[in-house]
């Protein structure tokens, strides 16, 4: 079974507008982390925002947030007020465990473009 | 304030030759993770080191790759006798630590080129 899945493989979205990319993970180890990652075309992997499983609430970074249902085992990006400057693959990943430091598992990403 | 400093940023080799792939880690950190990345793929996991030491390699090729991180300089991905196959973006990141850490940072990556 795939530990991250991302459904959607590509999305566009007006500018302005808010747009949620799908995740959902697979695991049985109570301790775990979830990322995002943004990847313009430049090639760069841009760290967004971090979900730990115990966080009582869900994270927030400036205009991402982390709509994070554990019982359904989803953590959803949700980029608000979508600039042009946000088209670019999107990447969710989860650490496993309490000693894996930074040794992630990925999604297959999720393509989306702003259009004006 | 350098980050995860990872080079040559584009690399070019022909069939049969040795890449060698650099990455310094963020200073004080002694973990560096090694990922690759397949055209319009997420990143794969390769292998975790820690100074002297490797940590997991249960993402590695059992043949032609080889990592290290020693004690003073950058960590290292060696690919022996490169193929097509192998072309691919590789990263690198590190941690100051093994535990449940809240940020992993990645360096520019780099782009091999097998011809």
């Amino acid at each position: 079974a795939q530990k991250i899945t991302q459904t959607q493989p590509g999305m566009f979205v007006q500018e302005k507008e808010a747009v949620t990319l799908d995740c959902t993970y697979d695991t049985s180890d109570p301790s775990y982390g979830l990322f995002w990652y943004k990847q313009p075309s430049s090639g760069e992997m841009i760290f967004l925002i971090y979900q730990g499983s115990y966080d009582q609430q869900n994270a927030t970074e400036g205009r991402y947030s982390l709509n994070f249902q554990k019982a359904r085992k989803s953590a959803n990006l949700v980029i608000s007020a979508s600039q042009l400057g946000d088209s670019a693959m999107y990447f969710c990943a989860m650490r496993e465990g309490r000693a894996a430091g930074n040794k992630l598992t990925f999604g297959g990403g999720t393509r989306v473009l702003v259009k004006p | 304030n350098a980050g995860v400093m990872q080079n040559p940023r584009h690399l070019v080799r022909r069939r049969g030759q040795e890449a060698r792939l650099r990455c310094s880690p963020v200073k004080g950190h002694s973990h560096v993770y090694w990922y690759r990345q397949l055209p319009e793929e997420g990143l794969k996991f390769m292998v975790y080191l820690q100074k002297e030491n490797i940590i997991d390699e249960s993402g590695m090729p059992k043949e032609r790759f080889s990592a290290e991180f020693p004690k003073e300089g950058p960590s290292i991905l060696r690919i022996q006798q490169v193929v097509r196959g192998d072309s691919a973006a590789y990263f690198c990141a590190s941690s100051p630590r093994s535990g449940e850490n809240t940020e992993a940072f990645f360096g520019q990556g780099t782009r091999l080129t097998v011809v």
